[in-house]
Parts: structure tokens; sequence; C-alpha cells
């Protein structure tokens, strides 16, 4: 397997403009993690799908930022506008977890860095 | 509820010594932990797991990680650092159920030669 795969692996744009970050995830994995890496915050996580459901969004810092995960083979992060401030590396992670059954580990991608000028 | 706090954002150990990051949990349940190694310009890779088989975990490039739960820790070591160790490592607690893992902020790893 290819792994997780994300695109653009950068991008850079003015501030106001929409972003629009895409994630491939794990063939046969059912749960698929946004993460978000400052050197101010560290790893924070943005928000959780399980079956394509999001479970947990509150990690989402406000409204510009959505998620979508249409079907298991694809999820997109979209910023709108942008600010300066979001300048940071996004990753996409996903995982096999099982009810009743122990998560195993997450496989990350190998991010995308933004950079919003 | 659960959450992870590594002791110490950044060490640093000459080449050839003793290499340990510690990391504490905190969870209701009888947690599943991992360590996670970034390397630079790369996503988190998987150093081992603990998944109750074994309180002494086995990793990937000579890494091992002891399961204590009356100290509630699972600290990394390797027993002789190496160069290419240099990195960023992660602690990470998961539930038991279908959830989401809750990362330590990370511990910077410097091996000076």
């Amino acid at each position: 397997d290819a792994g997780v795969i994300q695109s653009p692996r950068h991008e850079v744009t003015e501030m106001g403009q929409e972003v629009t970050l895409r994630c491939k995830p794990i063939s046969g994995h059912n749960s698929l993690f946004w993460y978000r890496q400052t050197m101010m915050r560290g790893l924070e996580l943005l928000i959780y799908f399980n079956n394509n459901v999001p479970i947990d969004d509150s990690g989402m810092p406000e409204d510009r930022f959505s998620a979508k995960m249409p079907n298991a083979s694809f999820s997109t992060l979209k910023i709108q506008p942008s600010e300066p401030r979001d300048s940071a590396v996004y990753f996409c992670a996903s995982s096999l977890a099982l009810v009743s059954q122990a998560n195993t580990e997450a496989f990350f991608g190998q991010g995308t860095r933004l950079t919003v000028v | 509820a659960q959450s992870v706090t590594q002791l110490g954002s950044h060490v640093s150990v000459s080449e050839g010594a003793l290499v340990l990051l510690r990391c504490n949990y905190s969870s209701s349940v009888p947690p599943y932990l991992f360590w996670y190694v970034q390397y630079p310009n790369q996503g988190l890779q998987l150093l081992l797991k603990y998944t109750s088989a074994a309180t002494l975990v086995k990793g990937i490039n000579g890494f091992e990680a002891e399961f204590k739960k009356s100290e509630t820790s699972f600290h990394l070591t390797k027993p002789s650092a190496h160069m290419s160790d240099a990195a960023e490592y992660f602690c990470a607690v998961s539930p038991l159920e279908a959830g989401k893992s809750t990362f330590g902020d990370g511990t910077t790893l410097t091996v000076k030669p």
C-alpha cells in the first residue's frame, strides 16, 4: 500500500484565499484524522471521522475551517478565508478501529505545509 | 478522559549514551499506548505500541518501552544513541474502543557526536 497520501505537499496562498487540502487514507481503514502542527501549539487534532461520519470536530478552530469525507477513500480540509495564523503543517492520518477491539496505530501522511502570506 | 504528559520538551545525549524519554499517562480505563517518531519534514511513524500483551515492548531501531501501571508511565529507552535517532518523539494514549488518540506535546531528541 502507498500509505496515506496528502496533496499538495506545499501550499503558499494569499490571505483571504480559499485553501483545500486533500487526503487519501489507507485502503480498508475506517478512521481518519486531520491534525495541525505548529511550533507554538504542537500537534492538535482538528477533526476525526469514523466510517466517513464526523465524530468529533471540537478541535476545528473556527467556522473558517471545514472538513468532508464524501467516501472512504477521500477527505478534504478547507479553509475559507485563509489567514496568516493558519500557517502550519497539516497532517492526515488513518487507522482501523473496530468496535470492542483495540485501536490500531494511526498511519500519518507526509503532511501539507501551508503558508498564508 | 485520557491525557499524556511528556516530561522534557528537549533531551540531549551524546552518541552512544542511553536515551530515556519520559511519558506519563492518565486514563480512566487500561489504555493502549504508543510511541511515534517524527523526522524533519516527515509525518509521524510508529515506533512501538503497548496493547497489554507484555509490559516490556520492543520497537523498531532498537527502542523499547516499559508499561508500569503503578507509576502510570510508559518511558521510551534505547541503550545506545545513534546520530540518526535525532528527531521528535511523541507519546500517545488511546482508548480501548474506537476513538481518537491523545498525543503528548513531543520531546525533541538531539544526539551530539
